[in-house]
């Protein structure tokens, strides 16, 4: 077990529609990233916080938002849904500005299917 | 643009033998290397990294070796066991943007009994 807590672990939904997923960093680690993984692809960084702040950005699409809260949990928010979409959501943390030697931990995922 | 590639989906190996996972990058102002193991309806889980001062970091039966020339790493895992069926991400991150780590698409390991 990361520490990490992802939920809905599963969501299906339709296109055009919009999904909030939900992350809970490990106690006391203050960045969170999001990562998707579409099939047969590698881990696509999207975004990242820094207690409550945006740090770094990736190929996120304009349709999607994020979040972290005061109590560092963070929401993906995908809106307008399409297709290509549907892929697996990772949320990952770690204690700091991620510097040499720190390592992410992962939830388990959200696996979203647009249909 | 894909700036981490793992161009085998796929690898078998027989119990008791060398596994060697390759990972192929272009960037050449990467300078921290990892990998990570990932089970079915889990998430990716930290194995070994590597700094480009180094060209080898080993852990128990896992070693990782960076050749920086050829911007190429690779895992060896020795023995193999069944425990070690999974798929094998590496990734990759610049020190001008050390928050951003750049994932390969991964390798199925299956190591047989």
């Amino acid at each position: 077990d990361s520490g990490v807590t992802q939920t809905p672990k599963h969501l299906i939904t339709a296109t055009g529609q919009r999904v909030t997923l939900r992350c809970s960093p490990r106690s006391g680690d203050l960045s969170v990233y999001w990562y998707q993984q579409s099939l047969d692809q590698g881990l696509q960084f999207l975004i990242q916080y820094y207690n409550g702040e945006e740090r770094a950005k990736g190929n996120i699409l304009e349709r999607f938002s994020a979040q972290q809260f005061p109590d560092l949990h963070s929401e993906l928010n995908l809106s307008s849904l399409e297709l290509g979409d549907s892929a697996l959501y990772f949320c990952a943390s770690s204690g700091r500005l991620v510097g040499r030697g720190e390592k992410l931990f992962f939830g388990s995922g959200t696996q979203l299917s647009v249909l | 643009d894909q700036q981490v590639k793992q161009n085998s989906p796929s690898l078998s190996v027989q119990e008791g033998r060398i596994s060697i996972l390759n990972c192929d990058y272009t960037n050449s102002m990467f300078d921290y290397f990892l990998w990570y193991k990932k089970y079915p309806a889990e998430g990716p889980t930290f194995l070994i990294s590597i700094s480009s001062i180094k060209d080898k970091n080993e852990d128990g039966r896992f070693t990782v070796f960076l050749n920086k020339s050829a911007k190429h790493l690779s895992l060896h895992i020795v023995p193999s066991q069944p425990g070690d069926s999974a798929v094998y991400f590496c990734a990759a991150s610049a020190k001008y943007n050390f928050n951003k780590f750049y994932f390969g698409s991964g390798t199925k390991l299956n190591v047989k009994p």
